[in-house]
């Protein structure tokens, strides 16, 4: 079974363009979250989808930030305009329950790694 | 927001060494857990720890779940070349799936 993937897995731009990370979750869970990690420093809570809607969107840094889950399916993260502090690594995760953490059975994808330059 | 103390930042150690690394909080929780991130893959559940002086272990790898909710330890016993990696605390909050995480040890093994 195929497990939480990512893409890109890496993406370098330009300070004010604009980038799409995309996480397809594990088939048939229904909690989507991003995190995001800047070099050095915690790993951060984004947001938290329940299928296609938002549960939790308060780790969300601003209005630059988009994500969507259309169809309760894959999940978009637009970053627009882009700029330096938000580099960082962005980790997608994906899990059936909601306590699924307990268990071990909350799956983190590789990670889309952003640079804005 | 929360935010959760972990040291050390880094670790040299040689083949064969025991590690030993913490995470300290300011607020209560009812659950500690420690990660690790391998290069180029997502952070992995290690230990999950559910009640104050739990102590758990898995495989070479021993957490605690301090008495006071507020800190918790890892410790690894005869380190081995694939236990390099970043482990990272977290705690998960009350009524929410939300994790917060410490700031990660990374492990570097010294040939």
């Amino acid at each position: 079974e195929a497990g939480v993937t990512q893409f890109p897995s890496h993406s370098v731009i330009e300070k004010g363009q604009t980038v799409t990370l995309r996480c397809d979750p594990i088939s048939g869970h229904d909690n989507l979250y991003w995190y995001r990690r800047v070099m050095g420093k915690e790993i951060k809570f984004l947001l938290h989808f329940v299928k296609e809607s938002k549960q939790d969107e308060s780790g969300m840094p601003n209005n630059r930030f988009l994500a969507e889950r259309t169809g309760g399916t894959y999940s978009t993260l637009k970053v627009q305009p882009a700029e330096l502090e938000d580099s960082g690594v962005y980790f997608c995760a994906s899990s059936q329950g909601i306590w699924a953490f307990h268990t071990g059975e909350l799956f983190f994808g590789e990670g889309s790694r952003l640079t804005v330059l | 927001g929360q935010q959760l103390n972990q040291s050390p930042q880094s670790m040299f150690i040689q083949e064969g060494e025991d590690v030993s690394m913490n995470c300290t909080s300011s607020s209560i929780f009812n659950t500690w857990l420690w990660y690790k991130q391998e290069p180029g893959e997502g952070p992995v559940l290690l230990i999950a720890l559910y009640k104050a002086g739990e102590l758990t272990s898995n495989g070479r790898l021993t957490a605690q779940f301090g008495i006071t909710r507020k800190d918790s330890f890892l410790n690894i016993s005869a380190s081995i070349p694939s236990d390099v990696g970043i482990y990272f605390c977290a705690v998960a909050g009350f009524g929410n799936e939300k994790l917060t995480f410490g700031t990660g040890t990374r492990l570097t093994i010294i040939p």
